[in-house]
């Protein structure tokens, strides 16, 4: 099955500073998500985004799908970013359940 | 909020027992997705429905079952309980069979102990 690697595994971060977190993926996609799994464990949507690029407000997201990668922008990082990002993707072709990455835990302080 | 409601939020019983958890998905949702989320294992897809039909099927073991009813909600019966079997349970929608975006639900919390 397809393979989801994430980087970096951990990251701490001052508040008010930048990140990018990176999603890589082994084989071709037509669906990639992220999520944010809050310190709760809800698992938040962040980005459906297949390929180009969005924003929304402090995030954004860009999946560059002949190149299987995608990378997860977080700017002006707040304690309240802090918890774990994961991107996930379709198991394979034909398939609509997702593989999800391991994921990276982000720890933001004051 | 997701719109994808699942009930109980946390659950604890004993080696053995049998549980059923459930789910609701988004209004308009055809599709009900089961991922287990446990330590050691990640985030894991364990079964899927489509308008009552079951689609796909992964790691799910053979003590677990599931169900779509008529009104779309699913239902995640776990039977004859280990210890390994406490994780983080999740239900996602999507509107239809196909590369749509997944919602998740808030979880269930299983503690077998």
């Amino acid at each position: 099955g397809i393979q989801v690697e994430q980087s970096p595994p951990d990251l701490i971060l001052q508040e008010g500073a930048n990140s990018t977190l990176r999603c890589n993926f082994s084989d071709s996609v037509n669906n990639l998500q992220w999520f944010h799994q809050n310190p709760w464990g809800q698992l938040i949507n962040l980005f459906y985004i297949p390929s180009g690029t969005k924003q929304n407000g402090r995030l954004s997201a860009t999946t560059v799908a002949t190149e299987r990668y995608s990378l997860l922008y977080i700017s002006s990082s707040q304690t309240t970013d802090s918890g774990v990002y994961f991107c996930a993707v379709p198991s394979g072709a034909g398939s609509y359940q997702l593989t999800f990455g391991k994921g990276t835990k982000l720890s933001v302080i004051p | 909020d997701s719109g994808v409601t699942q009930t109980p939020k946390h659950l604890i019983t004993a080696t053995g027992q049998r549980v059923t958890l459930r789910c609701s998905p988004r209004s308009g949702d055809l599709s009900v997705y089961w991922y287990q989320q446990s330590l050691d294992q990640g985030l894991q897809f364990l079964i899927q429905y489509y308008n009552g039909e079951e689609r796909a099927k992964g790691n799910i073991l053979e003590r677990f079952s599931a169900q779509q009813f008529p009104d779309l909600h699913s239902e995640l019966n776990l039977s004859s309980l280990e210890l390994g079997d406490s994780a983080l349970y999740f239900c996602a929608s999507s509107v239809v069979d196909s590369s749509y975006e997944q919602y998740f639900g808030p979880g269930t919390r299983l503690t077998v102990t």
